[in-house]
């Protein structure tokens, strides 16, 4: 079955550590996002790479860093500077050209204890 | 500064009602505006919207755009519990490719 994968369901991080929220597609395909969703708000774009080896800042970069390694992985990286990072975190990817058909993973949530 | 406001913030109606959800974009170098369903998951695409005026139908849901008055409406006819959820649009730049998404509007459809 072709589809993205996020893992883990829930992650839960301790204060000033650093946590990864994998992210896996098999479309095949060459753009991934990273969405961030915090409760009575939509989503906010994190990161987003439309090729492997680049990625751009979105709009609440701060606190976070991915990598593109492969074409097929697009992990996020929640480091302890991110100061309130409780929320519910979205990876989508989707052919460019053809951001409308952006397909979404089931999401993770993250909560701080 | 980009932005899509969407109105209402939540909505509660009873089956059978028709709702009518707004959406209007403030979006340097348009291209089209989407509009997602989310179920507590991840959203589920619904329409995509390029052309002003030209109505997009689904069963008894329909959308439009106004790319003069810069907004868009999502409607549901004869409502059900199913309906039930956060409705999103989101505004995709001519380039780049990147979207931006309003508040979204949670609808709660009461039996």
């Amino acid at each position: 079955d072709g589809g993205i994968t996020q893992s883990p369901k829930y992650l839960f991080r301790k204060e000033g550590q650093n946590v990864t929220l994998s992210c896996e597609q098999n479309l095949n395909h060459d753009a991934m996002y990273w969405y961030r969703q915090d409760p009575g708000q939509g989503l906010r774009l994190i990161y987003y790479s439309q090729i492997v080896n680049d990625f751009q800042k979105g709009d609440i970069a701060e606190g976070y860093s991915v990598s593109r390694e492969k074409k097929e992985s697009f992990p996020l990286t929640v480091t302890s500077a991110q100061k309130n990072p409780t929320a519910f975190y979205l990876c989508a990817s989707s052919t460019p050209g053809a951001e409308e058909t952006q397909y979404f993973g089931p999401g993770t949530r993250l909560l701080v204890l | 500064e980009d932005k899509v406001v969407q109105s209402p913030l939540s909505l509660v109606v009873h089956e059978g009602d028709t709702v009518t959800l707004n959406c209007s974009y403030e979006v340097t170098n348009f291209r089209s505006l989407l509009w997602y369903k989310q179920e507590k998951k991840a959203p589920t695409f619904l329409f995509m919207l390029t052309s002003s005026g030209i109505e997009k139908k689904s069963g008894r849901l329909s959308s439009i755009l106004d790319k003069k008055e810069l907004f868009s409406i999502l409607n549901i006819t004869a409502t059900q519990t199913g309906d039930s959820a956060v409705y999103l649009c989101a505004g995709i730049y001519n380039q780049g490719g990147k979207l931006i998404f309003g508040q979204g509007t949670e609808l709660s459809v009461k039996p």
